[in-house]
């Protein structure tokens, strides 16, 4: 019972365009989501993160947009560079002491 | 400095062997996880310890034994290694707790072939 999809595994972006990557979840009881970057051979990195209460978070390059009554997210990298090719984890957490669930990633790759 | 460091990078074992995987962190958080990457790649967690205290075990087998020493440390020890086991392990820590909504920091993984 997958909670959390990225139903895109990749996708190809050209330098300097907007990169968007998509999110949907199926439990509503959700309130924190956050999106995490790996590198081949490393460990996930956090990005970006966003509360429930919230429907749009920015922080730099990286813009994630929460929209509820859809149960979707999505993080938009403007411009994209080179070095954003990673696979990038949607990430969601219930309230209280209840771990992170995961979705399965999708490959981003920036050519130039 | 490497925040959290995990050994082996890769393990590669015979069916039924016992292994361990070790974790350290050196940022002074409270809670430090196991996650799997299987096949499919999912993350998902398997363990999570507060202060060398098991606060979660995500219907783990018997078979996967976590330990903390202390808080810095969290290793895994894996009894009669399946097949099924075949996965990318992460460790990782945060802060606070799962209820904070602490970020995690992951160490590199440890690729794990049963054969």
């Amino acid at each position: 019972d997958q909670q959390v999809k990225q139903n895109s595994p990749s996708l190809s972006v050209q330098e300097g365009r907007i990169s968007i990557l998509n999110c949907d979840y199926t439990n509503s009881m959700f309130d924190y989501f956050l999106w995490y970057k790996k590198y081949p051979a490393e460990g996930p990195t956090f990005l970006i993160s966003i509360s429930s209460i919230k429907d749009k978070n920015e922080d730099g390059r990286f813009t994630v947009f929460l929209n509820k009554s859809a149960k979707h997210l999505s993080l938009h990298i403007v411009p994209s560079q080179p070095g954003d090719s990673a696979v990038y984890f949607c990430a969601a957490s219930v309230p209280g002491n209840t771990p992170l669930v995961f979705g399965k990633g999708t490959r981003l790759s920036v050519i130039a | 400095d490497t925040a959290v460091s995990q050994t082996p990078k890769y393990l590669v074992t015979q069916m039924g062997n016992d292994k361990s995987i070790k974790c350290e962190q050196n940022l002074g958080h409270d809670t430090m996880y196991w996650y799997k990457q299987d096949s499919k790649k999912f993350l998902k967690i398997m363990f999570s310890y507060n202060n060398k205290e098991l606060i979660i075990n995500e219907t783990v087998p018997n078979r996967f034994s976590p330990k903390s020493p202390d808080k810095a440390h969290l290793n895994l020890h894996i009894n009669s290694l399946e097949l099924g086991d075949s996965a990318v392990y992460f460790c990782a820590s945060s802060q606070g707790g799962l209820a904070t909504n602490e970020k995690l920091f992951f160490g590199s993984g440890t690729q794990l072939s049963v054969l």
